[in-house]
């Protein structure tokens, strides 16, 4: 199985410019996640999603826009690009119940100059 | 959401055991601890999670307090491949949202 699967692994932007990164995962996960980590940080919550054309904002959502149209792709969009957005982004997915635990993709380096 | 405290950081010999303490003085009765672990440059990774009990899976073991607020997860015999940052983590039963809320973890070195 791929598990979490993020496109492109490392990207570098300029000042308001847009992009968007890639999450898709293949273990029929319900719930869906996108976090950011800045360095020596823990992880943040950017925008969650608990099925299909439903998402919801997290802690750090300003600056992105997230959709779900199929249960397997969970994109995040970054419209004018900041400084600030640079950033470690990771996605993970998970079956509803507390108790299970989440996936995470291998993450996103994103650098905006 | 109830916090959780860890030490910075944490020294370790080769295939000796770790202890890795978690601090978590105001968790509620619906709250699970998980433990993740997060290798250089890679995702986080889920390793163990209890709510009572002690528990004990392929990687770790987890051992919970008997009032709950405290917890060691314990690697048995660590490898180098076991040098990450190891975070605790409560997740309440029943939340909406799911998510976790990461600090900054334990940074585990392992020398040969």
């Amino acid at each position: 199985n791929a598990g979490v699967t993020q496109t492109p692994k490392f990207r570098i932007l300029k000042i308001g410019q847009s992009m968007t990164l890639q999450c898709t995962q293949d273990m029929n996960h319900n719930y869906m996640y996108w976090y950011r980590q800045d360095p020596g940080m823990g992880l943040k919550l950017i925008y969650y999603s608990v099925g299909a054309g439903i998402t919801d904002k997290g802690e750090v959502p300003n600056g992105y826009n997230v959709s779900r149209s199929t249960t397997e792709d969970f994109p995040l969009r970054l419209e004018l690009a900041a400084p600030s957005q640079t950033s470690v982004y990771f996605c993970a997915s998970s079956y509803p119940q507390d108790n299970q635990p989440q996936h995470f993709g291998d993450g996103t380096r994103l650098s905006i100059l | 959401d109830a916090k959780t405290t860890q030490p910075n950081s944490m020294e370790s010999n080769e295939e000796e055991p770790v202890h890795l303490p978690c601090n978590h003085s105001t968790i509620s009765g619906t709250d699970y601890i998980h433990w993740y672990r997060q290798l250089p440059s890679q995702g986080p990774e889920y390793v163990i999670h209890g709510l009572t009990s002690n528990v004990n899976n392929r990687m770790a073991s987890l051992a919970i307090a008997e009032d709950r607020k405290s917890s060691t997860l314990i690697l048995h015999r660590a490898t180098l491949r076991d040098a990450a940052v190891y975070y605790c983590i409560l997740r309440k039963y029943g939340g909406s949202q799911g998510n976790l809320i990461f600090g900054k973890g334990t940074k585990l070195s392992v020398k040969p």
